[in-house]
């Protein structure tokens, strides 16, 4: 049961490069997010998505862009990264439509380091 | 004002004791509470959720949590530590509603040290 998954788990990168996030569930959930952590702020959300082709932004979206082309994929993208956008990223997903109600399963997260 | 809030950065205990990790919420309307664990480098696990009904919720790995309205507060509890609980601890909260583009507002989190 592989659940959620993302790679890599760690990145480095370069200020002004182009990274993708990639995030796969294999439970076939409606819902999946992203978000990022970073010390003092706890986790705050960039994206979600609540099924194929249907995005919408989080509390932080600048700077990144999502797509959900199927279900089980979501892949973040950094089209010029910063280095503010330093920070652990963790994919979630969650069962059905009860978005508020619903718990979320998060991946083991993606390390992103931007120099 | 924070939707949720953990006073607390870091609390320690010793094995074997009882355990209380501190949540405030401010929502109107019904709030929905969950309690997060994150394990080093790893992703933040369930262990409880409020949404309606008995006030005490009982969760994974020995954990509980009562939720107080007229405190606001919905406190996780264990009654005897272990070494094993020893990690990052988060709890959420469904934000107003109108007051930001997401489902749960998270805490900045609270590190659980447990000493044997």
């Amino acid at each position: 049961d592989a659940g959620i998954t993302q790679s890599p788990r760690y990145k480095i990168t370069e200020t002004g490069r182009q990274v993708t996030l990639m995030c796969h569930q294999t439970w076939s959930h409606s819902y999946m997010f992203w978000y990022r952590q970073d010390l003092g702020h706890g986790l705050r959300l960039i994206y979600y998505s609540a099924a194929a082709d249907i995005t919408d932004k989080g509390e932080v979206p600048d700077g990144y862009v999502v797509s959900r082309s199927k279900t089980e994929n979501f892949p973040l993208t950094l089209e010029s990264a910063t280095r503010s956008q330093t920070s652990v990223y963790f994919c979630a997903s969650s069962e059905s439509n009860r978005l508020y109600t619903d718990t979320q399963y998060f991946g083991p997260g993606t390390r992103l380091t931007v120099l | 004002a924070q939707s949720v809030a953990q006073p607390e950065d870091q609390v320690n205990v010793a094995e074997g004791n009882p355990l209380t990790v501190k949540c405030t919420y401010s929502v109107s309307g019904n709030p929905y509470l969950f309690w997060y664990v994150q394990y080093p480098n790893r992703g933040l696990q369930f262990l409880l959720k409020y949404i309606t009904g008995d006030n005490l919720v009982k969760g994974s790995y020995g954990f509980e949590a009562e939720f107080n309205k007229s405190q606001t507060s919905f406190h996780l509890k264990k009654p005897s530590a272990l070494v094993s609980d020893s990690a990052l601890y988060f709890c959420a909260v469904r934000p107003p509603r109108n007051s930001g583009n997401t489902p749960l507002v998270f805490g900045k989190g609270t590190r659980l040290s447990v000493i044997a």
